[in-house]
Formats: structure tokens, C-alpha cells, sequence
């Protein structure tokens, strides 16, 4: 595998389930995220990973739970969610340096998640 | 409040015209990105622009940094239908984040 993969691509899930999902870069990157991309909005940041802490929480709800057990993995565990959690949900990786910011980013192809 | 706005939002033109998007914002940027983004398929990094007026060219795409790091464009030259997506512009702030534009979805037309 090569680049940022997530699994799984597709998930409809009812509002009471409790699902994750998974990203896994191969880049040897430092640095890991969660954005949502919805109809008509831009891409909203949801959590930023910076060597395995993490130092971003964009006011997202706690239904959303994230965890990045090393720098290759991220996790975005989901529950009780509504339905206008419905959207794409993409994982991204960079390498930090230093005190500078994001930088480069490379996306996985994300996960199409349905709320029901 | 939008800090980067895109224009057009939509564009569907012909095999061979020219085109140009723009990306505005009245706040500084350290660096900003150019993505495009398929149907299915997460956004993937066309371009990093750093110094103010920098002009990037990938084939037929050309990159252009506004001078006071506030906005840039993407021109197109003869497109094609494979230049079909939506294309995104990201800021570059500092603090381990990026601003995105809302997008330009492009449309070439054979």
C-alpha cells in the first residue's frame, strides 16, 4: 500500500451504531487529520494529530471520537451520530517541521458515511 | 466567515478554451495550496505557492501567488476533459492547519 488509505469507503450506519473509521498513511509523515467534507461547504477541519497528541479539536461534537494509537494510524470512532453527520469524511497526513504549519498535505480517498 | 473565497464556483466551458479561477481572502498567508479533487476520491496537491508573486507552471496549468500573499489564481490553457474536478485552494496560517476555499467544480466539455 502506498500514500494514505481508509477504510472502509462506504458506511450507512443508524443513528444508535457505534462504528470507526480507519486511516493508515505510509508516508512516514508526523502529522495526522480528520476533516468532513459536506454539500455546498468547504472542507471543515475536524482533529489534528502532531506526533501522536492531539493538538486540534475544532469544536466537534463528542459523538466524534478520535484516537491515533502511533503516527500511522487514525481512528475516528462514531456514535450516536445525526443525520446531518452524513458526508465525506477524509483523513489527511504531512510532515511537520518544526514550528511551521500543515503544509503539504496528502488526502486518503475518504469514507462516504450515511447517517439513517 | 469564509476566510478564502473561490470564484467561479461553477464552470463548465469547452475542449480548448482557457480558463482562470481565483482564490481571494483578505488575510496573509505563509504559503497556499492548489488541490483537485475527482468524484469518490480525496483532494490531491497540485501546487505550493510560498513568495509573494511566484508563478508555477505544471504543463498546462499556471500558478500565480498575489504579491501581498492574500490570493491567488489557476489559468488553464486549452483544456481538457480530463481537467474535469473540483478544485480547491488552501491557506496556509501556521498552527498546524490549513483554510480551505469552498471550490471551483470545473466542467471541460468535448
Amino acid at each position: 500500500e502506498t500514500g494514505v488509505t481508509q477504510t472502509p469507503r462506504h458506511l450507512v450506519m443508524g443513528m444508535t451504531n457505534k462504528k470507526s473509521l480507519k486511516c493508515e498513511q505510509h508516508l512516514g509523515h508526523n502529522a495526522m487529520y480528520w476533516y468532513k467534507q459536506s454539500a455546498k461547504k468547504p472542507l471543515e477541519l475536524m482533529f489534528v494529530y502532531s506526533l501522536e497528541e492531539r493538538v486540534e479539536n475544532n469544536s466537534v461534537p463528542s459523538r466524534f471520537s478520535p484516537e491515533c494509537p502511533n503516527s500511522s494510524h487514525l481512528f475516528l470512532h462514531l456514535h450516536t451520530l445525526q443525520p446531518e453527520d452524513s458526508a465525506l469524511y477524509l483523513c489527511a497526513s504531512s510532515q511537520k517541521r518544526g514550528l511551521a504549519a500543515a503544509y503539504e498535505q496528502y488526502f486518503g480517498p475518504g469514507t462516504r458515511l450515511t447517517v439513517t | 466567515t469564509q476566510l478564502l473565497e473561490q470564484s467561479p464556483q461553477f464552470l463548465s466551458i469547452q475542449e480548448g478554451e482557457n480558463l482562470t479561477v481565483y482564490c481571494n481572502s483578505s488575510s496573509v498567508f505563509s504559503s497556499l495550496q492548489w488541490y483537485r479533487q475527482e468524484p469518490g476520491e480525496g483532494p490531491v496537491l497540485l501546487v505550493t505557492v510560498v513568495t509573494g508573486g511566484e508563478v508555477k507552471k505544471l504543463k498546462r496549468l499556471t500558478f500565480q501567488f498575489g504579491d501581498a500573499r492574500k490570493d491567488s489564481s489557476l489559468h488553464i490553457t486549452a483544456a481538457q476533459p480530463g481537467d474535469t474536478g473540483l478544485y480547491l485552494c488552501a491557506g496556509d496560517q501556521g498552527a498546524q492547519k490549513l483554510v480551505f476555499g469552498q471550490g471551483t467544480r470545473l466542467t471541460i466539455n468535448p
